[in-house]
């Protein structure tokens, strides 16, 4: 069941600049999407969401955009911080269902 | 700032055991769930829990496990007899609004290892 995809483990970007973190869905019936951060030993936080409604939100560094017609969503940092490195997941939502569908992650690094 | 806590942090079971799993979900929140992950893999959803009841179960929520809300702060979720692929994290998690448009606040886990 690979309905939330992220295809990258792994970015490395450098303190300051734009970390783009890219999530693919197949469900064309999602509505709702989100982004956790997990740190090690720490539960998954809540990060930014976004409806389908709209194709971007934002919030301080932090902006999601969607793609409907390509099904795929984006996760913009800026600048990106050493306390940012972190797992980031997509995850995503169908109207009626209260089950979030996540993906595998992207492991983030931000270098000083 | 409130928080979801889970005990334990951290059990290890024989296979066949039966192994209870609380969470105290913040106190005003109203939808409750429980995720797992087994390592290397994606969090998966399990059960969400509203008004003293099952509102959803995935496929992997079979028989073997039961969630219940004892009291008006814990929420537990049961294994009753343990098998090896029971290996995971649970979290478990709680919202005000549910249907997961609004925030979703995770514990920090229970890891299962089952031996």
């Amino acid at each position: 069941d690979q309905q939330v995809k992220q295809n990258s483990p792994s970015l490395s970007v450098q303190e300051g600049r734009i970390s783009i973190l890219n999530c693919d869905y197949t469900n064309s019936m999602f509505d709702y999407f989100l982004w956790y951060k997990k740190y090690p030993a720490e539960g998954p936080t809540f990060l930014i969401s976004i409806s389908s409604i709209k194709d971007k939100n934002e919030d301080g560094r932090f902006t999601v955009f969607l793609n409907k017609s390509a099904k795929h969503l984006s996760l913009h940092i800026v600048p990106s911080q050493p306390g940012d490195s972190a797992v980031y997941f997509c995850a995503a939502n169908q109207g009626g269902s209260e089950k979030l569908v996540f993906g595998k992650g992207t492991k983030l690094t931000v270098n000083p | 700032e409130p928080e979801v806590t889970q005990t334990p942090s951290h059990q290890v079971t024989q296979m066949g055991q039966e192994v209870i799993l609380r969470c105290v979900p913040i106190s005003n929140h109203l939808y409750f769930y429980w995720y797992r992950q087994i390592l290397g893999q994606k969090v998966e959803f399990l059960v969400s829990f509203y008004n003293n009841e099952i509102s959803e179960k995935s496929e992997i929520f079979d028989d073997q496990f039961s969630v219940e809300r004892p009291d008006g702060s814990n929420f537990t979720l049961k294994i009753r007899s343990t098998k090896l692929e029971d290996s995971a994290m649970y979290f478990c998690a709680s919202s005000e609004n549910g249907r997961t448009t609004g925030e979703l606040f995770f514990g920090e886990g229970s890891r299962l290892t089952v031996l």
